[in-house]
């Protein structure tokens, strides 16, 4: 599938380091976008939502380039709870209404 | 409030049985949407519901049937189980303007 690309990983840092997953999408219709949290054997839980240029909550920073088509998610001061699967997911709209469709996602390994 | 309950949560089928896996949502949210998840593949849209009496396909919907009779429940149907359907199942509900909510996921395995 090559709608939502992502750089599956894994991305192994140590805590305290600062970390970017980027997302590339192939609709340059959709309008929101999301970042989702994954821990392993678990349900995928919502962590930011990008309405526009972008959007912050605390250590995550998420940003939004719509000329590239790609979105990131920026990590700062990595802790050991972040270790877990993102996921980018961009939606998809056509006749019948609109669902998600997500990324493989990008798996995150902090150690301490 | 629940959120989303997925039924059941863990299940083994022979080839070739039915069964129907139950989403229900207590937030009165439009859309529900079923995925599945395989390792390496991501989530896989298989159908999803804009309202109640309505469906539609998603990018994997073969094998699969569903029904919206109640707006709160969501049900997938497995004809006949094959091997190739043993994934884990995830049910999501959503309003228009925010992400979706997840259930618990049901881990179907088809020997």
């Amino acid at each position: 599938r090559k709608e939502v690309e992502q750089d599956p990983g894994p991305f192994n840092v140590p805590e305290g380091a600062t970390v970017a997953f980027n997302c590339t999408y192939s609709n340059s219709a959709s309008q929101s976008f999301f970042w989702y949290r994954q821990d392993c054997r678990k349900e995928p839980k919502l962590l930011m939502s990008v309405y526009s240029s972008g959007n912050e909550d605390g250590r995550f920073t998420a940003q939004l380039n719509r000329a590239s088509q790609y979105i990131s998610l920026l990590i700062r001061d990595s802790k050991l709870s972040d270790s877990a699967t993102y996921l980018c997911v961009v939606p998809y709209a056509n006749q019948a209404g609109t669902a998600l469709i997500f990324g493989k996602g990008t798996t995150l390994s902090v150690s301490s | 409030n629940a959120g989303v309950t997925q039924t059941p949560k863990f299940r083994v089928l022979k080839t070739g049985q039915s069964m129907t896996l139950l989403c229900a949502q207590d937030m009165n949210h439009e859309y529900m949407y079923w995925y599945r998840q395989d390792p390496g593949m991501g989530l896989r849209l298989i159908h999803y519901s804009v309202g109640e009496g309505t469906t539609a396909k998603g990018e994997v919907p073969d094998g699969y049937n569903v029904s919206r009779l109640k707006k709160q429940n969501f049900l997938l149907g497995l004809e006949s189980a094959a091997p190739s359907q043993t994934s884990v199942y995830f049910c999501a509900s959503r309003t228009s303007n925010y992400g979706y909510t997840f259930g618990s996921g049901t881990r179907l395995t088809v020997v």
